[in-house]
This record gives C-alpha cells, sequence and structure tokens, in this order.
C-alpha cells in the first residue's frame, strides 16, 4: 500500500461548482498533515495545514479523521484560478520528512 | 522575505557532463531537501539535512548523484556524469524544524540532458 494515496482525477468542473478531494495515509503514527498546490511548471506551494477539527480559509475546508487515516479538501465555489494539482502530504515524525502524494488535478472550466 | 532561491533555473547539458544545482534556503530554517519531478514518478525525495547534516540519502538514485551542505545558507546537488533520464524538474525545499512541519519550495531547476 502506498503511504499517501490521492485519486489522480482530473476533475472537470463548472465554475461555482463545489468539488471534493480526498487522501489516504497508511502511518497511522502520522502527526502533521497539509494540503499543497502546484501550478502547471511551477514549485508546489502550501494551501494550508490540516487540524483534527478541521479547519477552514476562505472558500476551502480541511478535515481529518484520523481512525480512518483519512483526509479530504473541499472547495466551494470554483474559480478558474483553482485549476491547479492538490498534493496531500503527511508528516510522520520529528527530524523526518514529509510525503507527498501524487496529486489530483483540478480544471475548472467557464 | 526572500524565499527558497534555487540556480540555475534552467540548464540544457550533454551527456556525460557533470551538472550542480544550487540552493539557499529561507534564513532560519534548519532543514533542506532536495526533490525530483516527473511526470512518470512524480515527486521523489532524494535527500534532506538537518542543521547542515545529511539525515537520509535514500532517495538518491545512484552513486552519480551527490549534495552537500556547506552551511546554513547553501547546499548543492551534483549530477556526474549526467544521464537523459535525470532530466526533470528539481526542487529544493527548506522547513522552519526539525519535526514535521511545513516545506517551502524554491522554484527548481528544470535540467535537460540530451
Amino acid at each position: 500500500r502506498k503511504e499517501v494515496e490521492q485519486d489522480p482525477g482530473p476533475f472537470n468542473v463548472p465554475e461555482g461548482a463545489t468539488v471534493a478531494f480526498n487522501c489516504t495515509y497508511s502511518n497511522s503514527a502520522s502527526q502533521s498533515f497539509f494540503w499543497y498546490r502546484q501550478d502547471c511548471r511551477k514549485e508546489p506551494k502550501l494551501l494550508m495545514s490540516v487540524y483534527s477539527s478541521g479547519n477552514e480559509d476562505g472558500r476551502f475546508t480541511a478535515q481529518l479523521n484520523r481512525a480512518s487515516q483519512y483526509i479530504s479538501l473541499l472547495i466551494r465555489d470554483s474559480k478558474l484560478s483553482d485549476s491547479a494539482t492538490y498534493l496531500c502530504v503527511v508528516g510522520t515524525q520529528a527530524g523526518t520528512a514529509l510525503i507527498f502524494g501524487k496529486g489530483t488535478t483540478l480544471s475548472v472550466s467557464s | 522575505d526572500a524565499g527558497v532561491i534555487q540556480s540555475p533555473r534552467h540548464e540544457v547539458t550533454e551527456m556525460g557532463q557533470e551538472v550542480t544545482l544550487r540552493c539557499k534556503p529561507i534564513s532560519g530554517h534548519n532543514s533542506l531537501f532536495w526533490y525530483r519531478q516527473t511526470m512518470m514518478r512524480g515527486l521523489e525525495l532524494l535527500i534532506y539535512f538537518n542543521n547542515n547534516v545529511p539525515i537520509d540519502d535514500s532517495g538518491m538514485p545512484e552513486d552519480r548523484f551527490s549534495a552537500k551542505m556547506p552551511n546554513a545558507s547553501f547546499s548543492t546537488l551534483k549530477i556526474q556524469p549526467s544521464e537523459p533520464r535525470d532530466s526533470a524538474v528539481y526542487f529544493c525545499a527548506s522547513s522552519p524544524g526539525t519535526g514535521p512541519y511545513e516545506q517551502y519550495f524554491g522554484p527548481g531547476t528544470r535540467l535537460t540532458v540530451t
């Protein structure tokens, strides 16, 4: 089983739609969780951290289910500018590297 | 505040040549990571350093790859000799601590080996 798994997509949605991405991780000892965004031919950029209680940043909502080892990202009212690849990222313990999923591609069209 | 700086941004070289990629992490960050990204394999961790010390180099593909971090503000990734299959985007990232903290990526070096 891969350490971090994501549906690669692509997800093709119209502007204004709500879209959700899911991610599962294999290591139950994982401690930190993030969503990164990567635009075409650019570097990954931190979108948001994911907290146990769930958290929201504008149109973006992230949730964590430790029991199921599952992370989600919800994007409401999609914009054309949301088109990108979204990477699910998990950190296990101090002194170790983060583990990146292969990403889910989102394409928002007008 | 300056982010992670990488140079060169693009490198085209012939097979067999030595390639050196450079990275300056964000000031105050004590962890540095080198990644390689291709369409086929996604983002792969090559090596990372904590406080200038290499911690895990298990992702380095083979002996042709080497990385150094002589001080807290500079790191290099060297490929010698280069091969066409090394063509990829190489990212450097830094992190503010030795815990599983968020990482901040540089713009990457797009390497093409012909």
